[in-house]
């Protein structure tokens, strides 16, 4: 079953406007992480966010933002401001606490952005 | 120093070559992994060294062969490969595995392989 669903395939979003890209997941832990990635055409993932599964508060690194909704088992990244450099493709991911399971990292099926000059 | 480096970038092998991929850290981390991605898909795990010993093998074929010679190395022994195998392989490491949830993963570049 698949742990981490990213509905949004492909998303478009003007410079300078903000975006939102969806990613819902599904676990019975009650501990567990949440990250999100961003992987330009070059190849290498990027670590953009994290939100934990205890934090009461939603995660923010400048212009990334985590809408973080436990009970809905949702974990938007918001974008604001978008700017070119951005367009990428992003994947929501997840690591359940399973000890010496290799701490494995799920991903999603990922969104391809593409910003609009 | 949170570079996680691949080497090399680029490899194109026939299916009857032996070749290996390289990937190197200096983070201290003692996980490590390596992924398959095919294009427009999310990387697929294929194997995790926790503190330079084996701890997942996820029903990879035995043509991909991997090792560990220290905790800041990781190889790729590739051999009898298919074209179906050609893929971007990126390795990654993280602080370790022992079931801490906000441990990241550091990715490398990637290696992209083709297969003729």
């Amino acid at each position: 079953a698949q742990k981490i669903t990213q509905t949004q395939p492909g998303m478009f979003v003007q410079e300078k406007e903000a975006v939102t890209l969806d990613c819902t997941y599904d676990t019975s832990d009650q501990s567990y992480g949440l990250f999100w990635y961003k992987q330009p055409s070059s190849g290498e993932m990027i670590f953009l966010i994290y939100q934990g599964s205890y934090d009461e508060q939603n995660a923010t690194e400048g212009r990334y933002s985590l809408n973080f909704q436990k009970a809905r088992k949702s974990a938007n990244l918001v974008i604001s401001a978008s700017q070119l450099g951005d367009s990428a493709m992003y994947f929501c991911a997840m690591r359940e606490a399973v000890y010496n399971q290799g701490g494995k990292l799920i991903f999603g099926q990922g969104t391809e952005l593409s910003v609009k000059p | 120093d949170t570079e996680v480096t691949q080497t090399p970038k680029h490899l194109v092998m026939g299916m009857t070559n032996k070749k290996s991929l390289k990937c190197e850290q200096h983070m201290g981390h003692r996980a490590m992994y390596w992924y398959k991605q095919k294009a427009k898909k999310p990387p697929e795990l294929m194997f995790v060294y926790s503190y330079e010993k084996l701890s997942i093998n996820e029903s990879v074929p035995s043509r991909f062969s991997p090792e560990c010679p220290n905790s800041s190395l990781l190889n790729l022994h590739l051999h009898a490969l298919q074209p179906e195998d050609s893929a971007l392989y990126l390795c990654a490491s993280s602080q370790d595995d022992r079931g801490h949830v906000n441990t990241e993963a550091f990715f490398g570049q990637g290696t992209r392989l083709t297969v003729v």
